[in-house]
């Protein structure tokens, strides 16, 4: 049984780099989603896909993030330019329905 | 403005006690997910709850979603050690919109000592 997968779990750069992560979500579900978490935060949403389509971005998402689902199965998120202020935990859900599987998360640290 | 209100936000009990924690907004939602994340993890989902007055239980915890779909509880009985984690609730379809987009609340740190 493969849950969602994200990759990598760990990302640690200096500030102005760009990252990218992968997420990889259950494989019959259409629906992908982002998030992130700081510290003594819960979860905030970012943005999601219905198959290849974005259908809705967070005001969180500024215009240095940007999110991809290609071929409506795995999906990108890369930040630009990074700032101290991107250090969290993002976060990569899939759902069929509304119930959402999160996967591990990819901790990213801006120097 | 928290959307959704944990209490309490941290609990620290001993194993075998129960406990009940509790997740409120002055928003109806129309579903509502309990979930629990370990450090350096993702949140696991516990449970879903869609009607008003519903009552979930699995095993030791048990879920009830209030009758005007705005809070709901979970109550643990006979805490273990393993119950340790953040609670987190979350809510889809907030007063009527997308029910994709989850609002989740800061959670409850429960720790249970042996």
């Amino acid at each position: 049984d493969t849950g969602v997968s994200q990759d990598p779990r760990h990302k640690i750069t200096k500030r102005g780099q760009n990252v990218t992560f992968r997420c990889d979500p259950i494989s019959e579900h259409n629906r992908l989603y982002w998030y992130r978490q700081t510290l003594g935060q819960g979860p905030e949403f970012l943005t999601y896909f219905q198959n290849e389509a974005q259908l809705e971005k967070s005001r969180l998402l500024s215009d240095r993030f940007s999110a991809e689902r290609p071929k409506g199965s795995f999906s990108t998120l890369e930040i630009q330019r990074t700032e101290q202020g991107d250090s969290a935990m993002y976060l990569c859900a899939s759902s069929s329905y509304n119930e959402q599987f999160f996967g591990p998360g990819t901790r990213l640290t801006v120097l | 403005t928290q959307l959704l209100e944990q209490s309490p936000q941290f609990l620290s009990i001993q194993e075998g006690e129960n406990l009940t924690v509790y997740c409120n907004s002055s928003s109806v939602f129309s579903s509502l997910q309990w979930y629990r994340q370990e450090p350096g993890e993702g949140p696991v989902l516990l449970v879903t709850v869609v009607t008003g007055g519903e009552v979930k239980k699995l095993k030791r915890l048990t879920f009830q979603f209030g009758d005007a779909r705005k809070d709901s509880s979970l109550h643990i009985t006979a805490a273990q050690p393993g119950d340790t984690g953040l609670y987190l609730c979350a809510g889809a379809g907030k007063s009527g919109g997308s029910n994709y987009k989850l609002t989740f609340g800061k959670g409850t740190l429960l720790t249970v000592n042996p």
